[in-house]
């Protein structure tokens, strides 16, 4: 069964910073996707970047990026320029692209505070 | 279409009551997904369906859930005899059918069994 872990419970930041959150996988698969969600405080939880296991190429959307090392079965995010409303809970999960249901498997989250 | 929504957003119930969700989805979605997420926790798969047929039920998914979507529009998530460690927020997602189906999120129900 794949798992997916978040070794930093709580991180912080400066605004304007940079911050990066970790992330570990463990599958036995070679195609999957990976994805970053974000969970403000009351609110729905929205998808912040996604990469596909085949693509070498890092993933970028505006101030988030990843670092994704197949080999390593590591997923980090990184925020640029953080804001004050990047403040949230930040879950990592894993999708297989091929079975018919594609259930995401989530990490247990990063709770990140900006301080202004 | 204002995004996927569901009703009601919080209860609270006593132990041994029968209580039920509602999830409307995103109008186009034909894949409707049902998540819980106990407090500090990511969220846990428990069922998804496509158009109406349900076709994937997690282990976490006990003989006291039971899940529909007769129309496969909206769906309803009913927990019988609840039970305390049933309290979790109720999350409902909806996506096309596909490989690059992202998920949207509903904001959730959370329930409080006493």
């Amino acid at each position: 069964a794949q798992t997916v872990t978040q070794s930093q419970p709580e991180m912080s930041v400066q605004e304007a910073e940079t911050v990066t959150l970790s992330c570990t996988y463990d599958t036995s698969e070679s195609d999957y996707y990976l994805f970053w969600y974000k969970q403000p405080p009351s609110r729905q939880m929205i998808l912040v970047i996604r990469q596909e296991a085949y693509k070498q190429q890092n993933a970028t959307e505006n101030r988030f990026s990843v670092n994704f090392q197949k080999a390593a079965k590591s997923f980090s995010l990184k925020i640029s320029d953080s804001q004050l409303g990047d403040a949230a809970m930040y879950f990592c999960a894993y999708r297989r692209p091929k079975t018919s249901g594609s259930r995401l498997t989530f990490g247990e989250g990063t709770q990140l505070t900006v301080n202004p | 279409d204002t995004g996927v929504s569901q009703d009601p957003r919080h209860k609270i119930t006593k132990r041994g009551q029968n209580v039920t969700f509602r999830c409307d989805p995103i109008s186009e979605h034909n894949r409707l997904y049902w998540y819980r997420q106990t407090l500090g926790q990511g969220p846990e798969f428990l069922t998804y369906f496509q158009n109406e047929a349900q076709l994937e039920k997690s282990r976490l998914l006990s003989d006291r859930f039971s899940a529909e979507r007769p129309k496969g529009s909206f769906s309803t998530l009913e927990i019988q005899r609840t039970e305390q460690g049933d309290s979790a927020m109720y999350l409902c997602a909806s996506s096309f059918m596909g490989e690059n189906n992202e998920q949207f999120f509903g904001p959730g129900t959370r329930l409080t069994v006493l």
